[in-house]
């Protein structure tokens, strides 16, 4: 089945540190990609996705590049800010997001200090 | 327009009664989803809808577990005999067709005494 694997937080980073969340995932087919995050008190919004190998999604400085090689999807970030700090979920969709729904990692709790 | 809103925000309920908890897409969304989001087992898909039509119920935990959506809206999950281990946050999604971004609704928080 369908699977997603992701670093265990939570992750402690101070302000303007260098950011990756490790996400590999495994799937039938060719999945499309997404990063999710929680802010602390809110619903789960899309953060970035990649819909085939090599794309690279990126949204308010974050990036995640699709490396079918090494079925990997690592978030990553140049410079933290303490409003950065919400749990992150990794997931893939096999059908682009319909009927099977999306298979979610368990989440990466990230934790900015000032 | 709005975004997905579900109801109630919170559910406290005794041990085996029954829940309903109702969720409310974004207009002209056709495809909803429910997940469940616990401390132990993450965020799991649920059950998917088309229009008014489920066609895959495997997802849902047990035969406590159902759904339905009527009029191509609202959609109610109802679970049956309530278990302490039901309680979880219940979060609905909608996208246009089913494909595309799935927007999530800010989840019902049901706990299970």
């Amino acid at each position: 089945g369908n699977s997603v694997t992701q670093m265990e937080g939570p992750v402690t980073l101070s302000e303007e540190a260098f950011l990756t969340i490790n996400c590999t995932y495994t799937a039938t087919g060719y999945p499309s990609l997404f990063w999710y995050v929680q802010y602390p008190g809110e619903g789960l919004q899309l953060l970035l996705k990649a819909t085939k190998a090599d794309d690279k999604g990126s949204n308010k400085g974050f990036e995640a590049t699709y490396r079918k090689e090494t079925t990997s999807f690592h978030l990553e970030k140049g410079s933290v800010q303490v409003s950065d700090s919400a749990v992150y979920f990794c997931a893939l969709s096999v059908t682009g997001g319909g009927a099977d729904g999306l298979t979610f990692g368990k989440g990466t709790h990230l934790i900015i200090q000032p | 327009g709005a975004g997905v809103s579900q109801s109630p925000s919170n559910k406290v309920t005794e041990k085996g009664k029954d829940v309903e908890l109702r969720c409310d897409p974004i207009s002209g969304h056709t495809a909803l989803y429910w997940y469940r989001q616990s401390l132990g087992q993450g965020l799991e898909f649920l059950i998917y809808f088309q229009g008014n039509s489920a066609p895959d119920k495997s997802g849902l935990p047990s035969d406590r577990f159902s759904a339905e959506r009527t009029g191509g809206s609202v959609s109610t999950l109802t679970i049956q005999r309530t278990q302490q281990e039901d309680s979880a946050v219940y979060l609905c999604a909608s996208s246009f067709q089913g494909i595309g971004e799935q927007f999530f609704g800010p989840g019902t928080r049901l706990t299970v005494l």
